[in-house]
């Protein structure tokens, strides 16, 4: 089946400006979480869904970064007022669950390429 | 401090020839530790999970290995392939009761496999 889709691939974006990231996970999946690679560093986590409540926000590093999950599936991270020091890959990915037997394994998407200049 | 370090940060071998990587964490508690291989442009792929009870787990050449006592783990390559060039990152997660902790990632171990 489909794996876990992102879009857009890329954006370019100027600095003070808006984004919208969206995410389509494995269907069938109720856990969505969202991080972000910087250049050269290691994956950062941001946030994760457990159906469309997001238990552990403690990743998303101010509040201009917020997201949402509707409907248990589509998920946009939204970047307010963009800085430059935001350009990164954002990626996401899903799994069955977080709870009970796990611990499931996380299939990732291809992630979205963020450049604000 | 939750961390997790891993080593070396990079590391180039011939084909055909075995290597380790090293992971120390100090996340506690621990639920579990995965590998994922990340090849350049694509999104992370699970190679192994393990919790605390697991001492070894193997997915075909990749053979991981975890002392939860020294809070270490490893994750062997044989018979390296070409295709085996990746940043392998290790990822340990915080023990939240039944449900998923927040999840500590390394800056991963750059490989480089040569003809």
């Amino acid at each position: 089946g489909a794996g876990v889709s992102q879009s857009p691939s890329n954006k370019v974006t100027e600095k003070g400006k808006d984004v919208e990231l969206r995410c389509d996970p494995i269907s069938g999946h109720t856990a969505l979480y969202w991080y972000r690679q910087s250049l050269g560093q290691g994956l950062e986590f941001l946030i994760y869904f457990q159906g469309n409540s997001a238990p552990d926000k403690s990743g998303l590093p101010s509040d201009r970064f917020s997201a949402e999950r509707t409907g248990g599936s589509v998920s946009t991270l939204t970047i307010q007022r963009t800085q430059q020091e935001d350009s990164a890959v954002y990626l996401c990915a899903s799994s069955l669950g977080t709870s009970g037997r796990g611990p499931y394994e996380q299939y990732f998407g291809p992630g979205t390429r963020l450049t604000v200049t | 401090k939750n961390q997790v370090e891993q080593s070396p940060q990079s590391l180039i071998i011939l084909e055909g020839k075995n290597c380790t990587l090293q992971c120390n964490y100090t996340v506690s508690p621990f639920s579990n530790l995965r590998w994922y291989k990340q090849d350049t442009g694509r999104g992370p792929v699970s190679l192994t999970i393990m919790t605390f009870s697991e001492n070894t787990k193997s997915n075909g050449r990749y053979t991981a290995t975890l002392d939860a006592d020294t809070k270490q783990s490893s994750l062997h390559i044989t018979a390296s392939q070409l295709s085996d060039s990746a940043s392998y990152i290790c990822v340990v997660s915080l023990f939240r009761g039944s449900t998923l902790g927040r999840l500590y990632f390394g800056r991963g171990t750059q490989l480089t496999v040569w003809p």
